[in-house]
């Protein structure tokens, strides 16, 4: 069974930095393209960014490009995101998901929540 | 980047209705859409993937239409447990549409 399982979320303030985890298992992690999704509170589903199997081609959204830091440990089955200068706009629950074929995404963790306020 | 636009935003039907969404793209997507299913609380669920793929476990009521920018999910006879929000998202520089909540009448 797929699983996957973000840790790391929680109460930072703007300007502040937080790692982001997510393990995976049930699958051959270093076969597949990850990816970070994002939900505002009571708002839509944003892409945040992506990791090709080997970590060598990584992609982002354009708000989170030169602060947010995609990476994988195949070793460990982990995918993570590095996000630093936090913004308040930056608060969401953080969605780990396997990418299928470069066109969807076909599982999907429970989400971690991030909040940034002062 | 290619924007998705859902309508209705809201759906209000009963169970055993036919339920039709709608996902139009600014540019073509070719055949590279996707649906999800979203309820409160919880992670988005595949439904739909190319266009009119049916992911693992998805029942057969459930099915997806379109290419180039006009797309449809279709739930042919809707169940109680189908009353949800969904999103429907394309490949190219990911986006997703703003969501079609789907709520019993």
């Amino acid at each position: 069974e797929v699983q996957l399982v973000e840790s790391g979320g929680g109460l930072v303030q703007p300007g502040g930095s937080l790692r982001l985890s997510c393990a995976a298992s049930g699958f051959t992690f270093s076969s597949y393209w990850m990816s970070w999704v994002r939900q505002a509170p009571g708002k839509g589903l944003e892409w945040v960014a992506n990791i090709k199997q080997d970590g060598s081609e990584k992609y982002y959204v354009d708000s989170v490009k030169g602060r947010f830091t995609i990476s994988r440990d195949n070793a460990k089955n982990s995918l993570y995101l590095q996000m630093n200068s936090l913004r308040a706009e930056d608060t969401a629950v953080y969605y780990c998901a396997r990418f299928r074929a470069t066109t969807h995404f076909d599982y999907w963790g429970q989400g971690t929540l991030v909040t940034v306020s002062s | 980047e290619i924007v998705l636009t859902q309508s209705p935003a809201t759906l209000s039907l009963s169970p055993g209705e036919r339920a039709t969404l709608s996902c139009r793209a600014s540019q073509s997507v070719s055949s590279y859409l996707a649906w999800y299913q979203q309820k409160p609380g919880q992670a988005p669920r595949l439904l739909i993937y190319d266009a009119s793929n049916r992911a693992t476990g998805i029942p057969a009521r459930f099915s997806g239409s379109g290419s180039g920018t006009d797309f449809t999910l279709t739930i042919s006879s809707l169940e109680p447990e189908d009353f949800a929000v969904y999103y429907c998202q394309q490949r190219s520089k990911i986006t997703f549409g703003q969501g079609t909540r789907l709520e019993i009448k």
